[in-house]
Formats: C-alpha cells, structure tokens, sequence
C-alpha cells in the first residue's frame, strides 16, 4: 500500500530532551514536507527537500532540522525541544511533478513539557 | 504571498442535504489545488486534486471546481451524510515543486 509512514503517533517530552520524529514513503517521491497544525493558525510548512540532500526553510523552522540521506525518509529532529513546539505534526510527499497531489502522514501528537 | 482563506468556518446541517464549502486565494498562479478531509485529531485525506487547466473534478458524492482567473474553489457534497462530518481542508500549489498553502478549513458537522 502506498502511504507516507510517521513514526511515533504520539509523543510527550520534556523541554531541552533532543528528540527526532520519523518519516517515510514508499512511492518513490522526490518531494518531502514538514507541516505543524495548530489550533487558529492551520497548517504551516517547516521544512522541505525536493530531493536526496536537499532540503529547504518553509515559513515556521526555528527550532527544527531535518535531513534528507535518503529518498524514502525525511527525519524530523527537536534538538532542544520546547513547550511552544506542541503541536500536531505531518509529514507529507508527492512526486515533483505535483500532477498526482500530495500524501500525508497519519500525524504526530507532540507535547513538550 | 499566497493567502487561502474558506468560508464558512463551520457548518452544521441535517442530513441528506446538498451542501457548498467556499475556498477563495489571492493569488490565481496556482499549479493545482487540492481538497481534503481531516477527521478530529487525525491525518490529511486527500478527496480531489484539480489541475490549474481543469475546471472541475468529481468523485463520487463530491465534485469540486476551480475557477483561477477569480481565485475560488468550491466543493459541492451531495446528499450529505452523519460520516461526512469532518474538517475540510483547501491547498493551494504555487508551482511544481512548491509547498502547498492551506487553508483554515470548514467543519462540517451531518446531524442524523
């Protein structure tokens, strides 16, 4: 099945404890995106790479790293995670083309206490 | 910079209705627009994806339109149901390999 796998669905965390959030699509897509949904702000991008080793500011990355090594996974990483980071993350692909739209991830519940 | 802004913000109507959901954005040099469904603390599911030369796409219950030149979308749900409650979601892409700016959505709530 073709899907965009995010790894954990649910996090709870204290300030300052680094943590990374997986991503991971099995469609061969060269595209890769970071979104936050908040609550009275929507979705906001964080990252992006549109391909191996080459990654990209959305309009929210304070705070946020990614890395693309390789095509299939795009990890999401808080080195010094903090309480305004709470939130519900998504990780999303599509080929780079656009013409097929874009997957999503089931989602991350991150709380940092 | 690309604003994407949907109306209403909430819906509440009874079932078996035909129902409209509005998208407008403020910049009509999209690549493609897309609209999803969004269940209460879960993931993005994609329902219709319109390309900037079509005008309207259709699956199933839903049909969506894109009109650019105006900057507005709508989709159209028809005969709606209690399992169509849900948050809708309207995005926008700019260019081929550009980020997709959403909009706030609409809940939608089908009451039995």
């Amino acid at each position: 099945e073709a899907q965009v796998t995010q790894n954990p669905r649910y996090l709870i965390t204290v300030t300052g404890k680094k943590l990374t959030v997986t991503c991971s699509q099995n469609m061969n897509h060269e595209y890769m995106s970071w979104y936050r949904q908040d609550p009275g702000l929507g979705l906001r991008q964080i990252y992006y790479s549109m391909n191996v080793e080459v990654t990209d500011k959305g309009d929210v990355p304070e705070g946020y790293k990614v890395s693309r090594k390789e095509k299939r996974n795009f990890p999401l990483i808080l080195e010094s995670p903090s309480p305004n980071q709470t939130s519900l993350y998504f990780c999303a692909s599509s080929i780079l083309g656009g013409r097929r739209g874009y997957t999503f991830g089931s989602g991350t519940r991150l709380t940092v206490v | 910079k690309q604003e994407v802004t949907q109306i209403p913000a909430a819906l509440s109507v009874p079932e078996g209705e035909n129902l409209v959901l509005n998208c407008s954005f403020t910049d009509s040099a999209i690549y493609n627009l897309q609209w999803f469904r969004q269940d209460p603390g879960k993931g993005l599911t994609s329902l219709l994806l319109i390309q900037s030369s079509q005008r309207e796409q259709t699956s199933g219950r839903l049909n969506a339109s894109l009109d650019k030149s105006s900057g507005r979308s709508t989709l159209y749900i028809a005969a709606s149901q209690p399992g169509d409650s849900a948050t809708y979601l309207c995005a926008v892409r700019e260019t081929s390999g550009s980020r997709l700016t959403f909009g706030e959505g609409t809940q939608l709530t089908v009451n039995p």
